[in-house]
């Protein structure tokens, strides 16, 4: 049985970098048929996709183009977790986080997202 | 990006009756590596996150009562509840995992009437 812990603070004030981390039981982030996503939601902009890593003999990372420039995933194989940091928050980056497990095809293919964290409601507020 | 619309915005369906949610994506995603839909839907809940309840466009997830449904293919899908339970008011969304940025529609919320 898959299960993902969210850590991380609720509240980030403006330009500053928000940080979570997923904690993963009952899977290893290694595993060749898994990937591990970053979605948050938010009322104006709904479910929004991040960015995923996953391994293949080596870390590949997919972020998506709108917050490439600001956003790291980072696994951490010592602690089967990954985390993710968001650079230069403004206010509309506040929305409730989400890691999420995605259960991939050979090779990378995308697959279905299987596993959701419980959720962080993240505030950018000063 | 794919771009993900749902048909109604919101409905609201007798205790018993069926309740069907249209799915729209802006271009087909159906795979020619598996002859797969690469198509989800989710049920969220107010303060949990989205449980997904069907993947490959129609197959169900472990554990999802057989009322849900899902069909289609291409860029035109459906889910349907055959017959609405008080536990199904919740929130819905259809999501993409075709190619990335993985899209989601902005969601169908169902109610009791």
């Amino acid at each position: 049985q898959v299960q993902l812990q969210q850590s991380g603070p609720g509240l980030v004030k403006p330009s500053q970098t928000l940080s979570l981390t997923c904690a993963i039981s009952g899977d290893s982030i290694s595993s060749n048929r898994a990937a591990w996503n970053w979605i948050r939601q938010s009322p104006s902009r709904g479910l929004e996709w991040l960015g995923r890593t996953y391994y293949r003999s080596q870390w590949y990372y997919d972020y998506a183009v709108f917050v490439k420039s600001r956003v790291t995933l980072n696994p951490d194989t010592s602690k089967n977790q990954f985390s993710l940091q968001l650079t230069s928050v403004t206010p509309e980056d506040t929305a409730v986080y989400y890691c999420v497990r995605e259960c991939t095809l050979v090779g990378g293919v995308p697959g279905y997202l299987q596993h959701w964290g419980q959720g962080t409601l993240v505030t950018v507020s000063s | 990006d794919i771009v993900m619309t749902q048909s109604p915005d919101s409905l609201a369906v007798s205790l018993g009756e069926r309740a069907t949610i249209n799915c729209k994506s802006s271009q087909s995603v159906l795979h020619s590596s598996n002859n797969e839909n690469f198509l989800a839907w989710f049920q969220q809940k107010p303060g949990q996150p989205p449980k997904l309840l069907i993947y490959w466009a129609s197959t169900r997830e472990s554990g999802v009562p057989d009322r849900f449904s899902g069909s289609g293919s291409g860029t035109d899908f459906t889910l349907t509840i055959s017959s609405l339970q008080a536990e199904d008011v919740a929130v819905y969304y259809c999501q993409q995992y075709y190619t990335t940025p993985f899209t989601f529609g902005p969601g169908t919320k169902v109610d009791i009437k």
